[in-house]
């Protein structure tokens, strides 16, 4: 069974970098039929896409944050990570990575599994 | 980007009763290449991820009970618990995957009654 655990710091100051990962088990991130993706949840909110990866590293990001955001594809160590660079308090959330089965648009279709979360709060 | 828009935004539902969910997307979410609509549901519980129900706008996904079903084309789309259980108490949303980015609706709370 497939399973996604993410990783990293939960307390990021104001303008510097949120860094975290995403291990796979059960499952290979080489696996050519799924991209990888993170999604973040503010506190008591909705869901925002944040991008996705190909196991060749191509990738594929919500424009809103394109100039902020990197993510890549670990494919040894059977993980990805993202990278979103100065960060502010509206960046706190619950940052969820999960598999995305490909579809007609490439990095984009429904989101399963999912990983449980880990919440990144902002603040100096 | 597609705006997905959930109504109502509650709704509390009685043990055994019907619980209905609207999704109405901004633009078409469907494909005419292969006739696919490109609207999922997932059911978010208290201190959990969402968790995938529903894709293609009807096709339930793998070990989700059947009293969960999905219908609609188009721009309008509908969630229906036709018998809602204590464990279905969550928060529900929609989603299309139809352009990038792909969006959410912003989530329709159900409760018990």
């Amino acid at each position: 069974q497939l399973q996604l655990q993410e990783s990293g710091p939960g307390l990021v100051k104001p303008s510097e970098t949120l860094s975290l990962s995403c291990t796979v088990s059960g499952g290979s991130v080489s696996n050519v039929i799924y991209y990888w993706a993170w999604i973040r949840q503010p506190p008591g909110k909705g869901l925002e896409w944040i991008g996705s990866v190909y196991y060749s590293g191509d990738t594929f990001y919500n424009p809103a944050l394109k100039h902020r955001v990197t993510i890549s594809i670990d494919t040894p160590k059977n993980q990805f990570s993202l990278k979103l660079i100065s960060v502010t308090a509206a960046d706190t959330a619950f940052y969820y990575c999960a598999r995305v089965p490909r579809g007609v648009i490439r990095g984009v279709n429904w989101f399963d599994p999912w990983g449980q979360g880990t919440l990144v709060t902002v603040s100096s | 980007d597609i705006v997905m828009t959930q109504s109502p935004d509650s709704l509390a539902v009685s043990l055994g009763e019907r619980a209905t969910i609207n999704c109405k997307s901004s633009q078409s979410v469907l494909y005419n290449s292969n006739n696919k609509n490109n609207l999922a549901w997932y059911q978010q519980k208290a201190g959990q991820s969402p968790k995938l129900l529903i894709y293609w706008a009807s096709t339930r996904e793998s070990g989700v009970p059947d009293r969960f079903s999905g219908s609609g084309s188009g721009t309008d789309f509908t969630l229906t618990i036709s018998s809602l259980q204590a464990e279905d108490v969550a928060v529900y949303y929609c989603q299309q995957s139809y352009t990038s980015p792909p969006t959410f609706g912003q989530g329709t709370k159900v409760e018990i009654k």
